[in-house]
C-alpha cells in the first residue's frame, strides 16, 4: 500500500539554526500538506501546497518557513532559523484531490527538538 | 480557537464492551468529518467519515453519529479490541479550503 514517508525521524538543532524536514508523498498525489503537533498539544495545520505554490497558509507559518517541491517526488519544510517553540511533531500529509473533505494521508512525523 | 473539542483526554475500556467517543464542534459551517487513528510514532490514519447530510455513517465495527442540532458527532467502536488502544482524532475541514481542523484527541486504552 502507497504511503508517505518522512526523513529524518528525529532532528535535534540548536536555536538559530536551519533545518529541512523532507517528504516523499504518495506518488499520484497532487496536493500536500504539512501539519505540526507541539507536545500535549492538538494537531494544526501549516501549509498546503499545490501545483508548485503556495495554496493556503496558517498564522503559524511566517517568513520563517518555506516549503518546496524540488523535484518530482520530493516535498520539503524548512525552517531558516529555528525558535526553541518550534520543537514539534512535524507531519507532511498528501491527497489525490483538493479539500480535506478527502482523505489526506499522513506520514509518521518527524520529531524536531530546538536546544 | 477550539473549533473541534475532545473533552476526554482518556478513556479505558474493556476488551469485547464498547467504546464511545465524543467530538463537539462550534463552527456551524462545518459539514464533513473525520476521525483520525494515531498510534506511537506513527502519522495519523483516516478511519472513518461523515457528511452533513447524513447522521450515521457505519464501516465495520466503526460507527460515526452526528448531531447537527447538538453539533456533536461520536464514534463507536464495538466490540473494541485491544489493537484499538491509540489517540482518536476529530476533524473538520475547515470551510472551503484545504485544512483539517483537529481535535485534541482521546487516548483509548483497552484492556482484556
Amino acid at each position: 500500500e502507497p504511503e508517505v514517508t518522512q526523513t529524518p525521524s528525529h532532528q535535534v538543532t540548536q536555536m538559530g539554526q536551519e533545518v529541512i524536514l523532507r517528504c516523499v508523498p504518495i506518488s499520484n498525489h497532487l496536493y500536500f500538506y504539512w501539519y505540526r503537533q507541539i507536545l500535549g498539544q492538538k494537531v494544526e495545520f501549516l501549509v498546503s501546497f499545490y501545483n508548485n505554490e503556495i495554496s493556503e497558509k496558517s498564522e503559524i507559518f511566517d517568513d520563517q518557513f518555506s516549503v518546496e517541491r524540488p523535484d518530482g517526488s520530493n516535498f520539503t519544510l524548512k525552517i531558516r532559523s529555528t525558535k526553541l517553540e518550534d520543537s514539534a511533531m512535524y507531519f507532511c500529509a498528501s491527497s489525490g484531490v483538493a479539500g480535506g473533505f478527502n482523505e489526506q494521508f499522513f506520514g509518521p512525523g518527524t520529531r524536531l527538538t530546538v536546544l | 480557537d477550539q473549533q473541534v473539542k475532545q473533552n476526554s483526554p482518556s478513556l479505558s475500556v474493556q476488551e469485547g464492551r464498547i467504546s464511545i467517543l465524543n467530538c463537539d464542534y462550534t463552527n456551524s459551517m462545518f459539514d464533513y468529518f473525520l476521525w483520525y487513528k494515531k498510534y506511537p510514532a506513527e502519522g495519523p490514519t483516516f478511519l472513518i467519515s461523515i457528511s452533513s447530510i447524513k447522521d450515521k455513517n457505519e464501516d465495520g465495527r466503526f460507527t460515526v453519529f452526528l448531531n447537527k442540532s447538538a453539533k456533536h458527532l461520536s464514534l463507536h467502536i464495538v466490540p473494541s479490541q485491544p489493537g484499538d488502544s491509540a489517540v482518536y482524532f476529530c476533524a473538520a475541514p475547515s470551510y472551503n479550503t484545504d485544512k483539517l481542523i483537529f481535535g485534541t484527541g482521546t487516548r483509548l486504552q483497552v484492556f482484556p
